[in-house]
């Protein structure tokens, strides 16, 4: 079975600068889709940004980016530029091309922004 | 994306009490989950709804305790049966227009039992 593992619970930043979120998952499978997602107080949960595996181009939207690396199974986030709104829960989330096309989660990182 | 919306929005209900959520989405949709988040974990899917049958159900989740139908391509109800605390959490629908988009989910629903 896929597992996905966030080993930071918690990080902060200061308001402008950047930040990375760690992410590593393991599979046999060898085409997958990874994502980020984000979850403010409201709990709704918002697509940040989704990676195909058979991609070598890491994934860009606006000032968020992501760094991965297949072999080393890893899907790092990076948030340039940070802002007070981008301070909530973040999952990292894997789902396989065949089958049943469910997400597995991470336990999520918490971000704060400190102004 | 899809736009999704989930009723109720929150509730509190008493132990030994029945909870039916509704997911209703915009447009047709290829597959529609259920999610549940207890309080400070992640989401751990429940179900998956299929339209016309049963739900296929995920280990540690069974049909009586979380019945679930899915009348037609848009909508979908997930009932949280005899509740006791262990299941204040927050229930999410999600959906998936074809197999190669994204999955995008509901607003939630905050279910407090006493």
């Amino acid at each position: 079975a896929q597992t996905v593992t966030q080993s930071q619970p918690e990080m902060s930043v200061q308001e402008a600068e950047t930040v990375t979120l760690s992410c590593t998952y393991d599979t046999s499978e060898s085409d997958y889709y990874l994502f980020w997602y984000k979850q403010p107080p409201s709990r709704q949960m918002i697509l940040v940004i989704r990676q195909e595996a058979y991609k070598q181009q890491n994934a860009t939207e606006n000032r968020f980016s992501v760094n991965f690396q297949k072999a080393a199974k890893s899907f790092s986030l990076k948030i340039s530029d940070s802002q007070l709104g981008d301070a909530a829960m973040y999952f990292c989330a894997y789902r396989g091309i065949q089958g049943a096309q469910k997400l597995v989660f991470g336990q999520g990182t918490r971000l704060t922004i400190n102004p | 994306s899809a736009v999704i919306s989930q009723k109720p929005s929150r509730d509190i209900c008493q132990r030994g009490t029945s909870l039916t959520i509704q997911c209703q989405v915009d447009s047709q949709v290829t597959m529609m989950f259920w999610y549940r988040q207890q309080p400070g974990q992640s989401l751990t899917l429940i179900a998956t709804a299929n339209q016309g049958s049963e739900a296929t159900y995920e280990s540690g989740f069974v049909i009586d305790k979380f019945p679930i139908s899915r009348p037609n391509l848009t909508f979908s109800t997930l009932t949280v049966s005899n509740m006791s605390p262990e299941d204040s959490s927050i229930y999410l629908c999600s959906v998936v227009r074809d197999y190669q988009e994204t999955q995008y989910f509901g607003p939630g629903t905050r279910l407090l039992v006493l």
